[in-house]
């Protein structure tokens, strides 16, 4: 299994700053994701971070808004840009192991309020 | 990709055995399908996954129907601590991302 930790865990952020969030795995991992949660809603991938080079980003979520760095195999950053009430939510990163055939492990996530 | 369906919400009584379904009727031959929860405000949790066969573990059953168009993630004797949203989720073969759908609230009623 994999450890995940993410910084920070929740935030208070007025609108049109930025945050970054912060992804540390206690173990080297093949594939990083990241994902969020709005209020009272499923998760939806944001994009795939790959290690050493531009980020895989889902329909709907732009390198502007969310840009994603992975210097290398155990961490990876996600930072919201000029932020709006509508970014509030929690943002989760996920791993996966080595291995194909493994699960997902996924941090507890960060949650962000924007006022 | 293949997309999952879920009842929104069920209840299942303490001790009783949850049966969760789910379809996924476009599932392609060597996608897998994956169960996972999540308790309120926590990350999601690994429950069980399968791809043609039946599968057990120490939290739960998953049945996949022979045509893999469906599959029910079973709890044996829920408790208390089982009330969460559960996501039945069929994992991407190419860049083997996880693709959530709406999930199933399970509340278990003591």
């Amino acid at each position: 299994s994999a450890v995940i930790s993410q910084k920070p865990s929740r935030d208070i952020c007025q609108r049109g700053t930025s945050l970054t969030i912060q992804c540390q795995v206690d173990s080297q991992v093949t594939m990083m994701f990241w994902y969020r949660q709005q209020p009272g809603q499923s998760l939806t991938l944001i994009a795939t971070a790959n290690q050493g080079s531009e980020a895989t980003y889902e329909s709907g979520f732009v390198i502007d808004k969310f840009p994603i760095s992975r210097p290398n195999l155990t961490f990876s950053t996600l930072t919201v840009s000029n932020m709006s009430p509508e970014d509030s939510s929690i943002y989760l990163c996920s791993v996966v192991g080595p291995r194909g055939d493994t699960e997902a492990f996924f941090g507890q996530g960060t949650r962000l309020t924007v006022v | 990709d293949a997309k999952t369906t879920q009842p929104p919400s069920m209840d299942c009584a303490e001790g009783r055995a949850a049966n969760l379904p789910c379809n996924h009727s476009t599932i392609s031959g060597n996608e897998y399908v994956y169960w996972y929860r999540q308790i309120h405000s926590q990350g999601p949790q690994y429950i069980i996954h399968g791809l043609k066969n039946n599968e057990t573990n120490e939290m739960a059953s998953l049945i996949i129907t022979e045509d893999r168009k469906s599959s029910t993630l079973i709890l044996p004797h829920a408790t208390l601590r089982d009330t969460a949203v559960y996501y039945c989720i069929v994992r991407s073969t190419t860049g083997n991302q996880f693709y959530f759908g709406t999930g199933t609230s399970l509340t278990v009623i003591p």
